[in-house]
């Protein structure tokens, strides 16, 4: 099946700093990704959706400002949390639809696990 | 209202016996694609089984299996000869609009299923 790398898969970072994550579809091309957060033992949450060459499209209570999305490839798109906080740490899977596919199949990273000290 | 409802916080099964997973939907579209992922401990999310509102027949993916009873709105997911490997959480979700791409297709996903396989 398609595969969706993350890297890096967990970081430790200082309060105040930002945090890049990189989600790439490898071997298909990925117009839309998805960036979800799960916090232990929940569901995922929806953060934003991620359009190649456009502007992400963030849900209700995400602010754009703190987490920012770069789609800059049919293959790449990037999550950056700026000015990071406790409370930011969470594990971030990042997903990509592989519309080729026969049924539209949403594959998934393998996540990234933040933790802000 | 919830989208995607599993009411089972967690199970238990014995190995090699059968296990159903709850999942119920709610949704108005016509057109919806039900899916059921499967979370072990290292966090990946594997792709299980895929039902489309227009299939007439019940998916079915190895061991796995999904009963769906449309007019119930309901997905469960049955284990077949359960595994130690079973072990994990799963989920089941929803994409709304699935044929007409009515929306920008990310999924719903219900808050999950711990399932425990006994040795």
């Amino acid at each position: 099946g398609a595969v969706v790398s993350q890297h890096p898969s967990r970081v430790i970072c200082k309060s105040g700093t930002s945090v890049k994550i990189e989600c790439r579809s490898l071997d298909f091309q990925a117009t839309t990704m998805f960036w979800y957060r799960q916090f232990p033992k929940k569901s995922l949450m929806l953060m934003a959706t991620s359009n190649e060459g456009s502007k992400a499209t963030y849900e209700q209570g995400v602010e754009k400002d703190k987490f920012l999305i770069n789609h800059a490839s049919l293959t790449l798109s990037t999550l950056t949390v700026t000015s990071a906080h406790p409370e930011d740490s969470s594990f971030y899977i990042c997903s990509a639809r592989d519309l080729a596919g026969v049924i539209n199949e949403q594959f998934f990273g393998p996540g990234t696990r933040l933790t802000v000290l | 209202a919830q989208k995607i409802t599993q009411t089972q916080p967690g199970m238990f099964v014995q190995e090699k016996e059968a296990v159903t997973l709850d999942c119920t939907y709610d949704t108005s579209d016509q057109s919806y694609g039900l899916f059921w992922y499967k979370q072990p401990s290292s966090g990946e999310m594997i792709f299980l089984i895929y039902q489309g509102s227009y299939d007439e027949q019940n998916a079915t993916e190895g061991r796995y299996s999904l009963n769906f009873q449309k007019a119930r709105k309901s997905a469960n997911l049955v284990i077949s000869a359960s595994q130690l490997g079973d072990s994990a959480m799963y989920f089941c979700a929803m994409r709304e609009g699935q044929r007409y791409g009515g929306s920008q297709g990310n999924l719903i996903f219900g808050k999950g299923t711990k399932l425990s396989v006994k040795p």
